[in-house]
């Protein structure tokens, strides 16, 4: 059971550019989030979809766009990459209740 | 605003106790503990409710305090498998999709 998975592991990006983080889940969860976590500052919401269909923003969604594909894939992009968005992003699921179910994360680096 | 964990971080030799604070500034709906190992994701320890009981899972155990708005975790008899960051994530009344998470304590378990 793969869980939460996310692509790339690994981003390196210059200012300006735009990429797209995916995110898929396999557990049928109608939530999904986007988090990105920063040192010192702990995990911070930035988008989360409470179900197919709807999105809300977090508390750090300048920046950000999300996509929710459908009810298994939720993506977060970047459309102009900043220094300041250099983190550590996980992705999330969970159904109706807790607990949340992390992927592994992706590190990108905005140089 | 984020919850504020104490201490920050925590050496222990194994088989020694720790407790780990989480304060609120906001009436607290719920209290969620996470642990993350270096490198991996958060995964799910606990959740407390407000009104609910002290909960426990094998050595580790919380307590919630609704009136003074903290929570406490409770590790005894550490083991190895115990070092990571914990974090606590509150939720104040807007359900538990914008959990707010500390900003975590490091735990070293030493042999």
């Amino acid at each position: 059971n793969a869980g939460v998975t996310q692509t790339p592991k690994f981003q390196v990006l210059k200012t300006g550019q735009s990429m797209t983080l995916q995110c898929a889940q396999d557990m049928n969860h109608n939530s999904m989030y986007w988090y990105r976590q920063d040192p010192g500052m702990g995990l911070r919401l930035i988008y989360y979809s409470a179900s197919e269909g709807t999105t809300d923003k977090g508390e750090v969604p300048n920046g950000y766009n999300v996509s929710r594909l459908n009810k298994r894939e939720f993506s977060l992009r970047l459309e102009s990459a900043a220094p300041s968005q250099t983190s550590v992003y996980f992705c999330a699921s969970s159904a109706a209740f807790p607990p949340l179910h992390f992927g592994n994360g992706t590190r990108l680096t905005v140089t | 605003q984020q919850p504020v964990q104490s201490p920050q971080a925590v050496i222990l030799r194994e088989g020694e106790d720790a407790v780990i604070n989480c304060s609120s500034s906001k009436a607290l709906y719920s209290v969620h503990w996470y642990r993350q190992k270096h490198g991996e994701a958060p995964v799910f320890l606990m959740i407390l409710l407000k009104g609910g009981e002290q909960k426990g899972h094998e050595k580790i155990s919380a307590s919630f305090n609704e009136k003074k708005q903290q929570s406490s975790l409770y590790l005894t008899a550490s083991q190895l498998s115990y070092s990571g960051t914990y974090f606590c994530g509150t939720e104040s009344g807007t359900g538990f999709q914008k959990l707010v998470f500390g900003t975590g304590t490091r735990l070293l378990v030493s042999p």
